[in-house]
């Protein structure tokens, strides 16, 4: 059984970066059948795509996060991460880790995910 | 970014009923729209991928359909443990994005 499991500060000071990883078990990180998301829900709110990482390295992230995003993997620690620079009050949410294949008609649909992890944004 | 417009917003129906929940794509995404299911304090729950195909273990009482810009979940005969928010989301683009949710609630 596939498991993501997020872990990072729950507390960030605002205009400081945002770390969280996301540490994988049960199945490899290192195929190519699958990439990696990051997506957030801010307090009654609806889920925002933050952005995914393949296992090469390619990066793609949401235009309007994307000057403030950093994804990166590790294949050999079974971890991916995100990092978001500058961060305020608008980027308190609870943060989810997500996998997704790249295979047919499955690609894209985001089938294992953590429970979630919230990140307040507070001095 | 490819938006997404779900409806309604909020749903109340009783126990048995036939519910509809509308998702409607700012430009055709193909079959690549998959919907979720999320209760309070959980993580979503994959329920519907590639339009239409009923993720493992999900009840059969859920189906989906759809093409281009329009699609559409539907439940059978809504259950107590249905009520959640549901949200389609799309990947067709380097973006990928969500509906803005529909919570579904028992009359």
């Amino acid at each position: 059984q596939v498991q993501l499991q997020e872990s990072g500060p729950g507390l960030v000071k605002p205009s400081q970066t945002l770390s969280l990883t996301c540490t994988v078990s049960g199945d490899s990180i290192s195929s190519s059948n699958y990439y990696w998301n990051w997506i957030r829900q801010p307090a009654g709110k609806g889920l925002e795509w933050i952005g995914r990482i393949y296992t090469s390295g390619i990066t793609h992230s949401k235009p309007s996060l994307r000057s403030r995003v950093t994804i990166s993997i590790d294949t050999s620690k079974k971890q991916f991460s995100l990092r978001l620079t500058s961060v305020t009050a608008a980027d308190t949410a609870v943060y989810y880790c997500a996998r997704a294949p790249i295979v047919g008609i499955t690609t894209g649909s985001l089938e294992y995910w953590g429970q979630g992890i919230l990140v307040t944004v507070s001095s | 970014d490819i938006q997404l417009t779900q409806a309604p917003s909020l749903l109340s129906a009783s126990i048995g009923d036939r519910v509809t929940i509308s998702c409607r794509a700012s430009q055709d995404i193909y079959s690549y729209l998959a919907w979720y299911q999320q209760k309070p304090g959980k993580a979503p729950k994959l329920l519907i991928f590639g339009t239409s195909s009923l993720q493992s273990g999900v009840p059969s009482r859920f189906s989906g359909s759809g093409s281009g810009t329009e699609f559409t979940l539907t439940i059978s005969s809504l259950q107590p443990e249905d009520c959640a928010t549901y949200y389609c989301q799309q990947l067709n683009s380097y973006s990928l994005t969500f509906g803005g949710g529909t919570k579904v609630e028992i009359k």
